[in-house]
Parts: C-alpha cells; sequence; structure tokens
C-alpha cells in the first residue's frame, strides 16, 4: 500500500458527461501528479500541484481540470467525455517536487 | 527539455536469470534523481529503485540495482535471480525542480518465463 488513495477505482459513464476523480496524498505530502495511461500506452503527464499551486502542466485537455485543496487533497475533473478519454488516471504524490512520487491505484475510467 | 528513452520495448528471460533493462536520458539539470518503476498485470504503479544524481554510488534494492552512468546519461536496471513475479512492465523516469513533473520512458515489457 503506498498510502496514496483515489477513488473511485472504477467509473462507467457516457460520452458526454462529467466526472470527478479524487486523490488523497500520503500523510505529509505536498506534491501531487495526475497522469493518464491508455491501454498498453505510457504515461502522459497531466498536471503537478505543489501545496495548493498549480506548478506544471502537461497535454491536458481544456475538458479537464483539476485542483488542489487546502487539506492538499486533490480532484481531477473530466466533462464532456469521449470515448478516447476511457483510460486508467493515476495519482501520485511526492514530500517534496525533486523527489520519487508513490503512485495510487489509479481510477479505471471507462466511457460508453 | 527532459526526456527518457527506453529502447528495449519487449525482453523475455528464464527464470533465475539475470537481466540488464536500458534507460537512456537527457536533461539539462544539474540536480535530478532517476527511478525505476515497476507495473505488474494488476496495473499499480511501484517504485523500484531511486538514484540521486550526485550520488556516484549506484543504488542497489535486493535483487535490483542500477548502473548509473552520468556522463553518458545511462541508468540501466539490473534484476539478479529473476522470479515469476517480476513479470512487469518496467518504466524508467526522472525527475528535477526544473522540470516540475515525473518524466517516463515508453517502458520495458519484461517476462520471466518458468
Amino acid at each position: 500500500d503506498s498510502g496514496v488513495t483515489q477513488t473511485p477505482k472504477h467509473l462507467i459513464t457516457a460520452t458526454g458527461q462529467r466526472v470527478t476523480l479524487r486523490c488523497s496524498p500520503r500523510s505529509g505530502d505536498l506534491s501531487v501528479y495526475w497522469y493518464q495511461q491508455s491501454l498498453d500506452q505510457g504515461l502522459q503527464f497531466l498536471i503537478h500541484y505543489y501545496n495548493g499551486e498549480e506548478r506544471a502542466k502537461g497535454n491536458i485537455l481544456e475538458r479537464f481540470s483539476a485542483q488542489q485543496f487546502p487539506d492538499l487533497h486533490s480532484e481531477l475533473n473530466l466533462s464532456s467525455l469521449e470515448l478516447g478519454d476511457s483510460a486508467l488516471y493515476f495519482c501520485a504524490s511526492s514530500v517534496a517536487e525533486n523527489t520519487e512520487a508513490f503512485f495510487g491505484q489509479g481510477t479505471r475510467l471507462t466511457v460508453v | 527539455a527532459q526526456t527518457v528513452t527506453q529502447s528495449q520495448p519487449e525482453m523475455s528471460v528464464q527464470e533465475a536469470e539475470t537481466v540488464t533493462l536500458s534507460c537512456t536520458y537527457d536533461t539539462s539539470e544539474n540536480n535530478y534523481y532517476l527511478f525505476w518503476y515497476k507495473q505488474p498485470p494488476s496495473r499499480q504503479m511501484i517504485l523500484v529503485i531511486r538514484q540521486e544524481a550526485y550520488k556516484q554510488q549506484n543504488a542497489t534494492e535486493n535483487r535490483f540495482s542500477v548502473n548509473f552512468q552520468k556522463a553518458a546519461k545511462s541508468f540501466s536496471l539490473k534484476i539478479s535471480d529473476s522470479q515469476l513475479g517480476d513479470t512487469a512492465m518496467y518504466f524508467c523516469a526522472s525527475v528535477s525542480t526544473g522540470a516540475q513533473k515525473l518524466v517516463f520512458g515508453q517502458g520495458t515489457r519484461l517476462t520471466i518465463n518458468p
């Protein structure tokens, strides 16, 4: 158990809908990263927050947004969902901005 | 920009053999970390080993060790006495303060055969 909690574990929704993925980092970790992994693909970086501030943004679609709250948990919002958004979404946390990150178990999103 | 390259898409060895996975990286930063992550069929991402760039000594974790060649920007992972449970996708990754993110390679799918 990495100590990073992601909910829900599985999510099935229809095209055009909006979903929210939640991540609770390890106790004491200030950095939260979000990654997308499609089937048999690598990890695509979406966004990084550190202590509530956005630090870096990857190829994140405009339909996607995220935030980190004062209690350091983070949420990834995906709207106007398309079939191609089906993927495994990982959250990872680290104590600082340039050290190892520990991953949650991921949220498997299926858009039908 | 920080990049990580894994040139071996797939590898396969027999149980108990030693296997080495290759990784090269490119960065303009002086302070950075390198990692190997394992993703078994469960698809959970598990940190295997880490290497701080300023340390010359190669990191070791039980049967896992790295060969860190800073000048060549190479960071290979050696798995000794391989076990069936080592079957997984292995990702090489780096992070630096400047990059503000973990950058991953494309992954190497390793299969350990009985």
